[in-house]
């Protein structure tokens, strides 16, 4: 079956730095996606992994283990404003094509305290 | 230019009502995804377009659910004999290009409770 696992809730200081990961097992694997949902809004894109190790994009860094089925979000110099829910979320692979659904883990809840 | 825009942004429905819930892509792009999500939880795949086509809608929970794209832009959800369990956001998205790395757009959503 389809699974997607991330912490519920964690907590950082201002400045710090946090790993937030993602473990999943899909009956095939077409790509991850990390997405920063702030409370009451939409999800906004962060990161795209299809291909084995880390991306970066400024503060936020991402990395992908295929064999391992991981991935996590690097969050570094946390400001309050990163305060949000990260939500992770993989694009299976399907035979029988044209399928651009993505299957969402149920998010994690960060708090940046100052 | 323009994001993925929504309407209504709340609705409140009672039991057995009719609902119809509208999403505005971003102009030209070619995918549109309706989300359910329920409060605390991802949002969970309901429907897919590629233009006009409806190319997948396993997610939909049931029969009661409707979604349509006639012309390849607009699209409407429609939930017909509301029920408490539906009450949710629901999120439409849309992409540029049909590709698996499309970087989906999420709307604000549309809030719905159903008393």
């Amino acid at each position: 079956g389809q699974n997607i696992d991330q912490p519920t809730e964690m907590t950082a200081t201002e400045g710090a730095i946090v790993q937030i990961n993602c473990t999943y097992q899909t009956s095939g694997f077409n790509g991850l996606f990390w997405y920063q949902q702030h409370a009451g809004e939409a999800p906004t894109f962060l990161s795209y992994n299809v291909l084995d190790g880390l991306e970066e994009k400024g503060r936020f860094s991402s990395f992908l283990s295929r064999s391992k089925g991981y991935s996590y979000l690097l969050l570094k110099e946390l400001q309050m404003k990163d305060s949000a829910s990260y939500l992770c979320a993989v694009r299976e692979s399907v035979n029988a094509g044209n399928n651009r659904k993505l299957i969402w883990g149920l998010g994690t809840s960060l708090a940046v305290n100052p | 230019g323009a994001g993925v825009s929504q309407s209504p942004r709340y609705k409140v429905a009672k039991r057995g009502q009719d609902v119809a819930l509208r999403c505005d892509p971003i102009s030209g792009h070619v995918s549109l995804f309706w989300y359910q999500q329920a409060l605390g939880q991802g949002p969970e795949f309901l429907t897919y377009f590629q233009n006009e086509a409806q190319l997948d809608k396993s997610g939909l929970p049931s029969d009661r659910f409707f979604a349509e794209r006639p012309e390849g832009s607009v699209s409407t959800l429609k939930i017909q004999r509301t029920q408490q369990e539906d009450s949710a956001v629901y999120l439409c998205a849309s992409s540029l290009l049909d590709r698996p790395q499309e970087t989906q757009y999420f709307g604000p959503g549309t809030r719905l409770l159903v008393l």
